[in-house]
């Protein structure tokens, strides 16, 4: 079973549109990042959680670490055709030194 | 300047044969990584190196291998290619072996014929 489970696996919505995308585990979250993959380009770092409750923002984009650090919700206000593309969730889970990583959310904005 | 820097970003080869990917990390980071992207978009872990030793190396084929010359050089052999193969390749850093802050490559395509 998928250790990083991320949702929606894909997500259409019209410009102007507030998003969630969230990334759940079973178990504890030692430092959770988000990703953002433009189509045919390389991941490209968006911000990283360490703290239960711990909540960032980075432009239109906010991403908040649950108190129990098993989930992290990356939400989206008045989004625009640039926030299109794959959403990626990483984290080391339950203290293990191997990454791992949810399996990305596709994300398209329609005009 | 590009952070992590792999080439080729395209590779175009025919079963059997041997080829490297390279990858050049200017962050002075300690540890680096290779993973590989399927087609549903989702990453593996292939191997990490952190100061040059080795410290990961899932199950993958013995065809595929790491060879790091120094902390900022992660090079990826990969011996009698198979249609398999075909992928997107990614390589990263982080500061430490810890994996916090990862910045990735853009990625190499490699698709065997």
């Amino acid at each position: 079973s998928q250790e990083l489970e991320q949702s929606p696996q894909s997500l259409i919505v019209q410009e102007g549109k507030n998003l969630t995308i969230n990334c759940t585990s079973s178990k504890t979250l030692y430092g959770l990042y988000w990703y953002k993959q433009k189509y045919g380009e390389g991941l490209i770092f968006l911000m990283m959680l360490q703290k239960g409750g711990e909540e960032k923002s980075h432009e239109k984009i906010t991403a908040k670490l649950d108190e129990k650090k098993q989930q992290s919700s990356l939400h989206i206000t008045a989004s625009q055709p640039s926030h299109a593309g794959i959403y990626l969730c990483g984290a080391d889970i339950g203290g293990s030194y191997i990454p791992t990583f949810g399996r990305g959310t596709s994300l398209i904005v329609h005009p | 300047d590009t952070a992590v820097s792999q080439t080729p970003k395209y590779l175009v080869t025919q079963m059997g044969n041997d080829k490297s990917i390279k990858c050049e990390q200017n962050l002075g980071h300690d540890t680096m990584y290779w993973y590989k992207q399927d087609s549903k978009k989702f990453l593996k872990i292939m191997f990490s190196y952190n100061n040059k030793e080795l410290i990961i190396n899932e199950t993958v084929p013995n065809r595929f291998s790491p060879k790091s010359p120094d902390k900022a050089h992660l090079n990826l052999h990969i011996n009698s290619l198979e249609l398999g193969d075909s992928a997107v390749y990614f390589c990263a850093s982080s500061p430490d072996a810890v994996g916090y802050g990862y910045t990735f490559g853009s990625g190499t395509r490699l698709t065997v014929v």
